[in-house]
């Protein structure tokens, strides 16, 4: 079945970049997504990407998708410890209203 | 700008008893989504709403049930209470399928 895969822990110092990864297995995806969690509140919309583009940067985000492969990846320059957090990874399949959901990574910012 | 209203935010009730978590969205958006977050299993749809009138089963219905009332308010119900329902439940919202759903705070429920 569909499924979706993070990895559970990143740990980057302040002011490096972050790079989260996500891989996926269904072909016929239409959009992909990122979600950023913080402590106690909801999920927050981050990003997302066609799924016939390749990069999109928005700001401090670039956000790379490899359909071959079934990667995508979501970079965050100079990491602030404002972006201490769990993003999520998501998926969605064309004419199905669900989304395919990993299980987040936590972003851990070290001073 | 509202998005998406979820009340309460904290809720404890005790094994059997019932309750209605409330949803409002301001968007103008077809679609509405219930979800729970449990610790290290991401979200899990419980039933979403593609548009006023319709409602489907998620990956994990039993045990609720849903209203979709008019296009803004979606309603999810615990008819009785478990402490397997403890958990966090989002609302969301989105303009059609495969649209970018926006999520509201989350309910905090804890079942004792």
């Amino acid at each position: 079945g569909e499924d979706v895969e993070q990895s559970l822990f990143l740990s980057v110092r302040e002011g490096d970049s972050s790079v989260i990864n996500c891989t996926y297995t269904d072909s016929s995806s239409t959009y992909l997504y990122w979600y950023k969690q913080e402590p106690g509140a909801g999920l927050q919309l981050l990003t997302y990407i066609f799924s016939n583009m390749d990069m999109k940067q928005d700001q401090r985000l670039t956000v790379l998708l490899n359909k071959k492969d079934k990667h995508l990846s979501l970079r965050i320059a100079d990491t602030q410890t404002g972006d201490s957090a769990i993003y999520f990874c998501a998926e969605s399949i064309s004419g199905n209203y669900q989304l395919i959901w990993g299980a987040g990574t936590k972003l851990i910012i070290k001073p | 700008n509202a998005g998406v209203t979820q009340t309460p935010k904290f809720q404890v009730l005790k094994t059997g008893q019932s309750m209605t978590l409330q949803c409002a969205q301001d968007m103008n958006h077809n679609s509405m989504y219930w979800y729970r977050q449990d610790p290290g299993m991401g979200l899990r749809l419980i039933y979403y709403s593609a548009s006023e009138g319709t409602t489907d089963k998620g990956e994990v219905p039993n045990g609720y049930n849903v209203s979709r009332l008019n296009k803004r308010e979606f309603s999810l119900r615990l008819e009785s209470a478990a402490p397997s329902q403890t958990s966090v439940y989002f609302c969301a919202s989105s303009e059609d399928s495969n649209q970018p759903q926006h999520f509201g705070d989350g309910t905090r429920l804890s079942i004792l």
